[in-house]
């Protein structure tokens, strides 16, 4: 069965600085999505990024990017010039790609906080 | 944003007591899905559905049972509630033919059993 562990159950950042949250996930598939979602005090799942394990190129999007590094299984999310808006909790995913209603698989989280 | 529908939003019920919670979906996504939201745990899968009448078992499904009589409604079932099922629940939906993988969700259901 496949697993996803965060490791850092707490984070904090300062406003404006950079940083890194990570994952790591155990499969035994060589094809799969991984992703990063953001929960808000809301508790509304927002999804924030998305990478295709056959895609060697780190996927990006605007302030957020991840580094994937698919031998080591290693699936961290940057958070680049950080905005009091990123403070949440963030669950890194993993889902196989074979078959199209697969489950997601999460890690147990980690809450970031960002302070002024 | 995904057009998926939640209700109760919150509900507090005694143990024992059977709980229906359901889910809405505008979207005529094929696979629909449970799961629950512990502290310490992330989320975890309860019962997932791949079609009209076509269910299986997640990794925590003790306790509940789903149904699903149309493509738009699931629905999660304790038939018995017990202190231990107070959690956060929340419905997914997927569309297999889509290419990026990911799970929309519903905005949860807060349910506390005393």
């Amino acid at each position: 069965a496949q697993t996803v562990t965060q490791s850092q159950p707490e984070m904090s950042v300062q406003e404006a600085e950079t940083v890194t949250l990570s994952c790591t996930y155990d499969t035994s598939e060589s094809d799969y999505y991984l992703f990063w979602y953001k929960q808000p005090p809301s508790r509304q799942m927002i999804l924030v990024i998305r990478q295709e394990a056959y895609k060697q190129q780190n996927a990006t999007e605007n302030r957020f990017s991840v580094n994937f590094q698919k031998a080591a299984k290693s699936f961290s999310l940057k958070i680049s010039d950080s905005q009091l808006g990123d403070a949440a909790m963030y669950f890194c995913a993993y889902r196989r790609k074979e078959t199209s209603g697969s489950r997601l698989t999460f890690g147990e989280g980690t809450q970031l906080t960002v302070n002024p | 944003d995904a057009g998926i529908t939640q209700s109760p939003r919150h509900k507090v019920t005694e143990t024992g007591t059977p709980v229906t919670l359901r889910c809405h979906q505008t979207e005529n996504h094929r696979y629909m899905y449970w799961y629950r939201q512990d502290p310490g745990h992330g989320l975890r899968l309860i019962h997932y559905s791949y079609g009209v009448k076509d269910t299986d078992k997640g990794e925590v499904s003790d306790g509940y049972s789903v149904s699903r009589s149309k493509t738009e409604d699931f629905l999660l079932t304790l038939e018995s509630a017990t202190s231990s099922q107070t959690s956060v629940y929340f419905c997914a939906i997927s569309d297999g033919a889509r290419p990026t993988g990911e799970l929309f969700f519903g905005e949860g259901s807060r349910l506390t059993v005393l």
